[in-house]
């Protein structure tokens, strides 16, 4: 089992629409989760992170965090053009200082 | 606007060059991490630094990849001698490590888009 896993996409939605990233771990003791945004080209940007379960809302992104079931959401609300991209998952396990990364979601908006 | 600056952007080199990539970090971060990423292999860690001094190399190939801090505005990591399959996107990445805590959030440079041919 990958330690982080991501569908590929692409994952295709309107504009406007909500858009809903999934992530799933493989490591129980996982305690800090971030989310990356990539477009084409260009270097991974932090958009979000989360540390507790539950949602964690910033503008048009919500976090959601499972711990009980492994996984972490990232939500898109009135989904733009703009927010095409690859996003990246990304997890700090328990007693590492580094990051684990899935190969992230392809998200196409559609105007 | 603090950000992680990397050069070269571009590098094109024939195999069995070496290839020396330079990364400054966030001024006042004390973890440095080296990346490559591929489209089969995604993000892999290649090397990481706290405080200059380097904690994991396993991601690095030994035998041609070396990484190193001479001072704590300056990484490096060299390719000696370049293979084709060294073609990719290397990113460095940094962040502050609060005293007694793990968890931290990373700053990716633009990276530096290695080919070799």
């Amino acid at each position: 089992q990958k330690e982080v896993e991501q569908n590929s996409g692409p994952l295709s939605v309107p504009e406007g629409a909500i858009a809903s990233l999934n992530c799933t771990y493989s490591d129980r003791g996982s305690q800090s989760f971030f989310w990356y945004r990539q477009y084409s080209g260009k270097s991974p940007e932090l958009i979000m992170s989360i540390y507790s379960n539950g949602d964690k809302e910033d503008g048009r992104f919500t976090a959601q965090l499972n711990k009980a079931s492994q996984y972490v959401s990232l939500l898109i609300r009135d989904s733009q053009p703009s927010d095409s991209a690859t996003y990246l998952c990304a997890v700090n396990r328990r007693g590492y200082s580094t990051l684990t990364f899935g190969k992230g979601t392809m998200l196409l908006v559609s105007p | 606007d603090a950000r992680v600056t990397q050069t070269p952007r571009h590098k094109v080199t024939e195999m069995g060059q070496e290839v020396t990539m330079r990364c400054q970090p966030i001024l006042g971060h004390n973890t440095v991490f080296w990346y490559r990423q591929t489209m089969m292999q995604g993000l892999e860690l290649l090397a990481y630094f706290r405080n200059r001094a380097p904690l994991d190399d396993s991601g690095m190939p030994k035998d041609r990849f070396s990484a190193e801090m001479p001072d704590a505005t300056l990484a490096t990591l060299k390719i000696q001698p370049s293979e084709p399959r060294d073609s990719a996107v290397y990113f460095c990445a940094s962040g502050l490590v609060p005293p007694g805590q793990l968890s931290y959030e990373q700053y990716f440079g633009p990276g530096t888009r290695l080919t070799v041919t």
